[in-house]
């Protein structure tokens, strides 16, 4: 079946340490997104990528990197500099440039103990 | 920017037609979506608007005025499963910006 694949679900780890949270889509898709949500918040970007070796920041970039080095991946790394990175973290793509609806993995639930 | 705009929470009956409202700034807009989102788990396509006017699609409608910079998504003959967070979200470019959800309870 075709779709987005996000690993882990649920991620426990201790202050200071580096996560990365694995997104994977066999969709064909060109563009991918990482967003983060907050209890009583809506998503917001932290990283896009419209290609493969390109990815730009979002609105919330600070503690977070990416790598876009397989259109089917794109994984996200929250660092210790993140001060809140207890979040859920959820990652998107879409087929076409503007158009099109984000269709979404189902979700990465990170908390730091 | 894409500020938008959406109200927190709404309370309907079971059976009854529910209006959530959407506004955004028009700046380089370029489509307005609507997505469903339950407790836990990731959004879920509903609707797309890029041309003014209404898109009916069974229960859910969703209509949007660019030159107002509003949008509304109507959901008739509510259920209870329709319980959920109703997410706006417009795009420019090549970013999707989202408000912050409009949480709808549907009583018995």
């Amino acid at each position: 079946d075709g779709g987005i694949t996000q690993s882990p679900k649920y991620l426990f780890r201790k202050e200071g340490q580096n996560v990365t949270l694995s997104c994977e889509q066999n969709l064909n898709h060109d563009a991918m997104y990482w967003y983060r949500q907050d209890p009583g918040q809506g998503l917001r970007l932290i990283y896009y990528s419209q290609i493969v070796n390109d990815f730009q920041k979002g609105d919330i970039a600070e503690g977070y990197s990416v790598s876009r080095e397989k259109k089917e991946s794109f994984p996200l790394t929250v660092t210790s500099a993140q001060k809140n990175p207890t979040a859920f973290y959820l990652c998107a793509s879409h087929p076409q440039k503007n158009t099109g609806e984000l269709f979404f993995g189902e979700g990465s639930r990170l908390t730091v103990l | 920017g894409q500020n938008i705009d959406q109200p927190t929470e709404m309370t309907a009956t079971e059976g009854a037609i529910v209006q959530i409202n959407c506004t955004y700034q028009t700046s380089g807009f370029n489509g307005l979506f609507w997505y469903q989102q339950h407790a836990g788990e990731a959004p879920t396509f509903l609707s797309y608007n890029v041309l003014d006017g209404l898109e009916e699609k069974g229960r859910f409608s969703s209509f949007l005025s660019r030159s107002k910079g509003y949008s509304y998504l109507l959901l008739k003959e509510l259920q209870m499963k329709d319980s959920a967070s109703y997410l706006c979200a417009g795009r420019n470019d090549y970013k999707l910006s989202f408000g912050a959800g409009t949480t709808v309870t549907v009583r018995a």
